[in-house]
């Protein structure tokens, strides 16, 4: 069975530290891995996404993305964290065409001043 | 451009009574999803729409049916509201079925089964 795994419920960081989130996955065939963020009482907004080529992928405000396929990781990362990215964030993947995702079950991640 | 919009945001019911969650999308999508969210099991997918006409079960679809009316809208209706479906729900669109492209989501409706 297809599955994608956050090991953290929660990661706490200082502002101006950098900050990783963790994702592995287990998406048969060529996977397609996405982040998304949660604000309070908000829908789902895309950050960023792999589907092929160079295995670091940039995003919205600054997050990148490292895909290691050896490792089946897709790690969130941010060089300098602002206490406006605390948030709820979502690792999901896919593969195929089916258009179907399967989410990670979320880690909150908490940036103090 | 509204994106995607969801009706109710919130909604009480009581068991055994019936609702209907409402998603729209103005992005000329072809792809919709409705998904439930519950704490400590990020999202899961109840059932979508690859495309107009075409309605798939997802991962958790006891319980619910959907009606893909027309492009722009696919709804959610809980014909015998239970407990266990006190969750989130949010909807999402997508332009093609393929992964290739993010999906866009709604603000979710807050639901409540008493």
């Amino acid at each position: 069975a297809q599955s994608v795994a956050q090991p953290e419920d929660q990661v706490n960081v200082a502002e101006g530290n950098p900050l990783t989130v963790k994702c592995t996955y287990s998406v048969s065939g060529n996977p397609y891995l996405f982040w998304y963020v949660q604000y309070p009482n908000r829908g789902l907004q895309f950050l960023l996404k792999y589907i092929t080529g160079d295995n670091l992928v940039k995003g919205s405000y600054g997050f990148e993305a490292e895909f290691n396929k050896s490792q089946t990781s897709f790690h969130l990362k941010k060089p300098s964290a602002l206490v406006s990215d605390s948030a709820l964030y979502f690792c999901a993947g896919g593969s195929g065409n089916t258009g179907k995702l399967i989410f990670g079950q979320g880690t909150t991640l908490q940036v103090k001043p | 451009n509204a994106g995607v919009t969801q009706t109710p945001k919130f909604q009480v019911l009581k068991t055994g009574q019936s609702m209907t969650l409402q998603c729209a999308q103005d992005m000329n999508h072809n792809s919709m999803y409705w998904y439930r969210q519950d704490p400590g099991m990020g999202l899961r997918l109840i059932y979508y729409s690859a495309s107009e006409g075409t309605t798939d079960k997802g991962e958790v679809p006891n319980g619910y049916n959907v009606s893909r009316l027309n492009k722009r809208e696919f709804s959610l209706r809980l014909e015998s509201a239970a407990p266990s479906q006190t969750s989130v729900y949010f909807c999402a669109s997508m332009r093609a079925r393929t992964l290739y492209n993010e999906q866009f989501f709604g603000p979710g409706t807050r639901l409540t089964v008493l």
